[in-house]
């Protein structure tokens, strides 16, 4: 069974940098598939933040602009998510999750249970 | 950028169907899933490839897609299915992942 864990501070000072690691099990990190964050802020619905493949291979919502930086670490099977200059409007609950492919058919089926990162000084 | 565009809200009584509506412009060439949320919680598909459903998801949850618009069909809504549902699709690309604005269903 695949698991996602995210883990990081729950709490981070506005013009800080967040930093998030999901740690997976059951499954390769180098095996395939695109592994991604989403975040949900409070009353809104889920956003895409960006996307990694093993290789190094990213994608970002270009709405963030150059703030994101993912990375993995295949050693240790796990992947990261750094985004600077956080304000308040960056507070969420924050998503790890694997993008399953198979053919044309291409979704997000294995998540983490989510953390809470807060922006507050 | 890509958007998909879901009601905000349905409202149904038990027993009901309910129906929510997913639209976008790549609908047409692209498959719907369609995800079950409570906030704090892991989202959980409920459908993929517009009507398949994953194993332990209710035969009540259905699908359909034509043109540039995705149904989600609960029929016989029952109280614990009252979630956000958001639809997801892509682009022609691939990336990014594109979720709807998500659609609150009571369930009252």
């Amino acid at each position: 069974q695949v698991q996602l864990q995210e883990s990081g501070p729950g709490l981070v000072k506005p013009s800080e940098t967040l930093s998030l690691t999901c740690a997976v099990s059951g499954y390769s990190i180098s095996s395939g598939f695109f592994w991604g964050w989403i975040r949900q802020s409070p009353g809104k619905g889920l956003e895409w933040i960006g996307s990694i493949y093993y290789t190094g291979i990213t994608y970002y919502n270009p709405s963030l602009g150059s703030r994101i930086t993912m990375s993995v670490d295949r050693s240790k099977n796990l992947f990261s998510l750094t985004l600077s200059s956080v304000t308040a409007a960056d507070t969420a609950v924050y998503y790890c999750a694997r993008r399953y492919c198979s053919g044309a058919s291409c979704y997000p089926d294995y998540w983490g249970q989510g953390t809470l990162v807060t922006v507050s000084s | 950028s890509y958007e998909l565009t879901q009601p905000p809200s349905v409202s149904v009584s038990p027993g009901e169907t309910a129906r929510i509506t997913c639209s976008g412009d790549a609908l047409p060439k692209k498959y719907a899933y369609w995800f079950q949320h409570k906030s704090g919680q892991a989202p959980v598909l409920v459908l993929y490839e517009d009507n398949k459903r994953p194993s332990g998801i209710p035969a009540r949850f259905s699908g359909s897609r034509s043109g540039t618009m995705a149904t989600l069909t609960i029929t016989g809504a029952q109280v614990e299915d009252e979630f956000d549902y958001y639809c997801y699709s892509t682009d022609s690309s691939g990336d990014p992942w594109v979720f709807g604005g998500g659609t609150k269903l009571t369930v009252l």
